[in-house]
């Protein structure tokens, strides 16, 4: 139980453009969505914060008009990243959190961005 | 500023012998407590969760936390080669919102 998944796994875009990322949580209805960012070697730093049907609260030096997040239902949220550049390429992970599961929070298995 | 501290290690220890990873947070309130386990390049892996003071054990791995001295860690029994990976703490802060903080890691490898 409590399997989430991200889509795709690795993407390869030249900059400029936009990428969306997807996360589905499988087996149960997540009420809260988080999306994290970690370079190489460095620990998770949380974006932001989506809850289902609510606009996304962001961290502090996020930029929210350049890392949209939708949280259209209790099994999906998307990361979209507007206008990419180098700079923006890392391991984009999701996690989910259930109805009754407290504040535990169960991790996608992460995309990998590359913008050349 | 709410932290979680880690020693990055390397932390090295025989195969079978017993793994020491420890964390310590800085608010005092702090009620969820995770440690997650990350391989090279893959995403975090839940391995346990404790929310009371004391010992909670799921199988090779036990957790311990004692909230007066703002500590947790992790303690795997008979370590094995594919137990290495980075080890990461995770706590909720009061008034965090169900956010997750989390350390640096440890790094931890078993060696043969």
């Amino acid at each position: 139980g409590a399997v989430v998944s991200q889509h795709p796994s690795w993407v390869i875009c030249k900059s400029g453009t936009s990428v969306k990322i997807e996360c589905r949580s499988l087996d149960f209805q997540a009420t809260t969505m988080f999306w994290y960012r970690q370079f190489p070697k460095q620990s998770l730093m949380l974006m932001a914060t989506s809850n289902e049907g609510s606009k996304a609260t962001y961290e502090q030096g996020v930029e929210k008009d350049k890392f949209l997040i939708n949280h259209a239902s209790l099994t999906l949220s998307t990361l979209t990243v507007t206008s990419a550049h180098p700079e923006d390429s890392s391991f984009y992970i999701c996690s989910a959190r259930g109805l009754a599961g407290a504040d535990t929070q169960y991790f996608g298995p992460g995309t990998r961005l590359t913008v050349l | 500023q709410k932290e979680v501290e880690q020693n990055s290690g390397p932390l090295s220890v025989p195969e079978g012998a017993i793994a020491s990873l420890n964390c310590t947070y800085s608010d005092r309130g702090s009620q969820s407590f995770f440690w997650y386990r990350q391989y090279s390049g893959k995403s975090p892996e839940l391995i346990m969760f404790i929310y009371s003071n004391g010992d909670k054990e799921d199988g090779r791995f036990t957790a311990q936390l004692n909230k007066a001295s703002q500590y947790v860690s992790l303690l795997i029994r008979d370590s094995q080669p594919s137990d290495s990976a980075t080890y990461l703490c995770a706590v909720t802060f009061t008034g965090g919102g169900n956010k997750l903080t989390f350390g640096t890691g440890t790094q931890l490898k078993v060696e043969l």
